[in-house]
């Protein structure tokens, strides 16, 4: 089955500066990579989607790109604000089924 | 995107005993699926729920443990079985929106003493 992993586990930023995090994936056959933000006590909200025809999409100050080629995709947050920490969690499925595989989690702290 | 509900938010209960876990949606979804996140992991699927059969399990869940039903298009329904303190966790439902996107329940919070 899919694997995704999530690096780093831990990111700290300045308040205004940029967040980077990268996920990898196995499954060739996966098309669908969502991105989750999630707060303490609160469910995972998808914040941004990529699929497998496109290599890039923005969304105000977030962005993420795909390199299907090495399989990775990442997720870009720019002029960072406190209530950008979180835990972000990106994952992958195969769009026909849905089933999503979660990376481990990236907790972003932003300091002001 | 749909209005997801979850009944109970959370609870505590003596091992050995079950709990049915809720989810209701305020329309109808083709889709919905159950995880488990434990305490400060990330989310694990447990089953697909399918509409009018039984549910498609992940490796690793079975259906003595985790029997799920799904009688129509808005409602499901995970029961947690002959629990054990491991079985703490956040169960969570989710449905599949327009176009592969996934939203969550607010999760059901279990504590298994």
């Amino acid at each position: 089955g899919e694997n995704v992993e999530q690096h780093p586990s831990t990111l700290s930023v300045q308040e205004g500066d940029s967040a980077v995090i990268k996920c990898t994936y196995s499954d060739s056959a996966s098309n669908y990579f969502p991105w989750y933000k999630q707060e303490l006590g609160k469910r995972p909200q998808l914040i941004i989607d990529i699929r497998s025809n496109v290599g890039e999409k923005k969304d105000q100050r977030i962005a993420v790109t795909l390199n299907k080629t090495a399989k990775h995709f990442s997720l870009h947050i720019t002029e960072t604000q406190p209530e950008d920490s979180a835990v972000y969690f990106c994952a992958a499925s195969n769009g026909g089924n849905n089933r999503l595989a979660f990376g481990k989690g990236n907790q972003v702290v932003v300091i002001p | 995107s749909a209005v997801i509900s979850q009944k109970p938010s959370r609870d505590i209960c003596q091992r050995g005993t079950s709990l049915t876990i809720q989810c209701q949606v305020d329309s109808q979804v083709t889709m919905m699926f159950w995880y488990r996140q434990q305490p400060g992991q990330s989310l694990t699927l447990i089953a697909t729920a399918n509409q009018g059969s039984e549910a498609t399990y992940e490796s690793g869940f079975v259906i003595d443990k985790f029997p799920i039903s799904r009688p129509n298009l808005t409602f499901s329904t995970l029961t947690v079985s002959n629990m054990s303190p491991e079985d703490s966790s956040i169960y969570l439902c989710s449905v599949v929106g327009r176009v592969d996107e996934q939203f969550f329940g607010p999760g059901t919070r279990l504590t298994v003493l």
